[in-house]
């Protein structure tokens, strides 16, 4: 699986925008962009995910570089119900299986 | 619409035990997965299913069996339990498209 590098922790006021970097230079043609959050003692919550072209829904936003080497996920508004641990994920279209990586934990404050 | 279903939410055993964890789901999906998460770090795929009566093994799959003689079922069981295994574990479902829906997790201690 090709390996995605997120900041170990990033910090946010409440009603900011939020923009958490993934790096993932290695990635491949068939290598979907996923994005998923886990919130404390919960189980991981898809958030978002896309292929090449930049992808928006009710949660976040995701912003995808024109080599793919590289994305962002954004929170147009953080709220204290944001923090949590965000995982960027490569999964490729043949494959089956998400494999983590430790993510980045999103404190919010007000 | 519960969507995946974990049982029991937690259990403690003692060394040696056996026990099976249930995840149960009501989305028809065809996948559905089981991880481990430990302490401070990210999830570890266990063992996952392509579709009924399917199991394929994933990362960390010694000491723990699955089966999947249901569509909406996948039962992870510990043969002898050991301390090694005391952890979170959660079961997800997928649909072949778009995102996992996971479940709200088994804490399992085993002393």
């Amino acid at each position: 699986d090709a390996k995605t590098t997120q900041p170990n922790s990033m910090e946010s006021n409440e009603e900011e925008p939020v923009h958490l970097p993934c790096n993932h230079s290695t990635i491949s043609g068939t290598d979907y962009i996923h994005w998923y959050r886990q919130l404390p003692s919960q189980g991981p919550e898809y958030v978002i995910h896309g292929l090449t072209s930049n992808v928006n829904n009710r949660m976040a936003s995701l912003a995808i570089a024109e080599d793919r080497k590289s994305s962002t996920l954004i929170l147009h508004r953080a709220t204290l119900r944001d923090a949590a641990v965000y995982y960027c994920i490569l999964r490729d279209i043949t494959a089956s299986k998400l494999t983590f990586g430790t993510g980045t934990r999103l404190q919010v404050t007000l | 619409n519960a969507g995946v279903t974990q049982t029991p939410k937690f259990r403690v055993l003692k060394t040696g035990q056996s026990m099976t964890l249930l995840c149960a789901q009501d989305m028809n999906h065809e996948y559905m997965y089981w991880y481990r998460q430990d302490p401070g770090m990210g999830l570890r795929l266990i063992h996952y299913s392509v579709g009924e009566g399917t199991t394929a093994k994933g990362e960390v799959p010694d000491g723990y069996n699955v089966s999947r003689l249901k569509k909406q079922n996948f039962l992870l069981g510990l043969e002898s339990a050991a301390p090694s295994q005391t952890s979170v574990y959660f079961c997800a479902a997928y649909p072949g498209v778009g995102g996992y829906t996971f479940g709200s997790g088994t804490r399992l201690t085993v002393v």
